[in-house]
């Protein structure tokens, strides 16, 4: 069965400092991964996504994520951290061909503080 | 354009009712899914709809139900509620099947009590 392991549950940054938010995903055929933030009382919004194109993947709101096969890997980062960037973040996957099931992660909240 | 909408958001049930949720889709979208998310279990897949019909279905018992309409709007359903069945509910929307893109409502919670 599919499984996504978000490392971290909380992680806490200055506002203007660097985010890393880790995501590992089981090994499958040809994975698409998905980074999706949820801000308090609302609903998730996608992020970016990997399908299988380039390895680095660029987002919203200067989010970018890098797709490493061989550490089956797929960690969120963001060179400056912002105030409004506080939220939780799900890591999730497909398979592509299948029933668009997605697998979520457990979720990381970000906490950024001035 | 108009983003998924969800009704009703905020829900107060007793154990052993029903309750009825509803979605309205992005105008264009034919695939709509439902997800259940709670402090311990996280975000789990109930079901997937396109074009009517049940493409995929999570591990939930019978008791969760739902149906999709011409128009793709949705309804989900749990009969005879538990405890622990307080949750978010959430749909998402997308335009095709067999697609990670989803765009989500901001979700029904139902409380039970």
């Amino acid at each position: 069965a599919q499984s996504v392991t978000q490392l971290d549950s909380h992680v806490s940054v200055s506002e203007g400092t660097p985010v890393l938010l880790r995501c590992n995903y089981s090994s499958s055929y040809s994975p698409s991964l998905f980074w999706y933030v949820q801000h308090p009382n609302k609903g998730l919004q996608l992020l970016l996504k990997y399908t299988s194109a380039a390895t680095l993947v660029k987002g919203i709101n200067g989010f970018e994520a890098e797709f490493k096969k061989s550490e089956t890997s797929f960690h969120l980062t963001k060179p400056s951290a912002h105030m409004s960037d506080a939220a939780e973040y799900f890591c999730a996957q497909i398979n592509t061909g299948t029933a668009s099931k997605l697998t979520f992660g457990t979720g990381t909240r970000l906490q950024v503080t001035l | 354009k108009a983003g998924v909408t969800q009704t009703p958001r905020y829900l107060i049930k007793t154990r052993g009712q029903q309750v009825t949720l509803s979605c309205s889709p992005i105008s264009g979208h034919r695939s709509v899914s439902w997800y259940q998310q709670t402090p311990g279990q996280g975000l789990q897949f109930l079901f997937e709809y396109f074009s009517e019909t049940q493409r995929n279905k999570g591990n939930f018992p019978g008791r969760f139900s739902g149906r999709q309409f011409s128009n793709s709007r949705s309804e989900m359903n749990v009969s005879t509620l538990e405890l622990g069945d307080s949750a978010l509910y959430l749909c998402a929307s997308s335009l095709e099947y067999d697609t990670g893109e989803l765009f989500f409502g901001e979700g029904s919670r139902l409380t039970v009590l």
